[in-house]
């Protein structure tokens, strides 16, 4: 079956870094499209960017474009965020999910990690 | 990238149907039949319930619909259980072509 576990999460200063992990089992990887989601303590779930399954495509919402970096390793079958310059509004926990269609951006996200909790504080 | 609207809470009776709404622009659910519709029980990771606006996936009950009208995106829950006691999200492929959500509602059965 489908499984997404991620892993990287921690207590982290404002201006640091980290480096998220999600490890993928169950389907082919270099099939589909990933994607990052957060949702930070009791808000809503906020897309915050995707890569393609070609590994040459990749995209981002405005609030993090710049400081975070999503990348993808076939041969370890794992997705990864790069987070740099964190401030306290990115405590959230972070979500890994895989797009439903093989090959495309669109039809939401029919697999989910469990999520990993980042908090940024001093 | 503004976040889809969705009223902050519905609530009804076992047994009833409720409707969520999800407003979007021209941009995102006006002009893609791409939006999806997840549910969310505390502590746990949001659930695809629908995508392409009205298809459900494997294993999801046919109590759930959805549907679009314009710029504005419905779900659907007939005969409202216990269990349907949740968060629910809407979400849209952009012209930009990001990724947005919507702002959540609470459903209390």
């Amino acid at each position: 079956q489908v499984q997404l576990v991620e892993s990287g999460g921690g207590l982290v200063k404002p201006g640091g870094s980290l480096r998220l992990s999600c490890a993928a089992s169950g389907f082919t990887f270099s099939d589909y499209y990933l994607a990052w989601i957060r949702q930070a303590p009791g808000k809503g779930l906020e897309w915050l960017s995707y890569i393609s399954s070609s590994n040459s495509y990749t995209n981002y919402a405005d609030s993090v474009k710049g400081r975070f970096t999503i990348s993808r390793d076939k041969a370890k079958k794992s997705l990864y965020l790069q987070m740099n310059s964190l401030r306290a509004e990115d405590t959230a926990v972070y979500y890994c999910a895989r797009v439903l269609r093989q090959g495309v951006v669109i039809g939401g996200f029919d697999h989910w990690g469990q999520g990993s909790l980042v908090t940024v504080s001093s | 990238q503004s976040a889809l609207t969705q009223p902050a809470s519905v609530s009804g009776s076992p047994g009833q149907s409720i409707t969520i709404s999800c407003t979007g622009t021209n941009n995102d659910v006006g002009r893609y039949d791409y939006v999806s519709w997840f549910q969310q029980h505390p502590g746990k990771a949001p659930k695809l319930m629908i995508f392409d606006v009205s298809n459900r996936p494997s294993g999801v009950s046919d109590r759930f619909s959805g549907s679009k009208s314009g710029s504005t995106a419905s779900l659907t829950i007939s005969g409202l259980q216990a269990e349907d006691e949740a968060d629910y999200y809407c979400g849209s492929y952009t012209s930009s072509a990001t990724l947005v959500f919507g702002t959540g509602t609470k459903v209390t059965v």
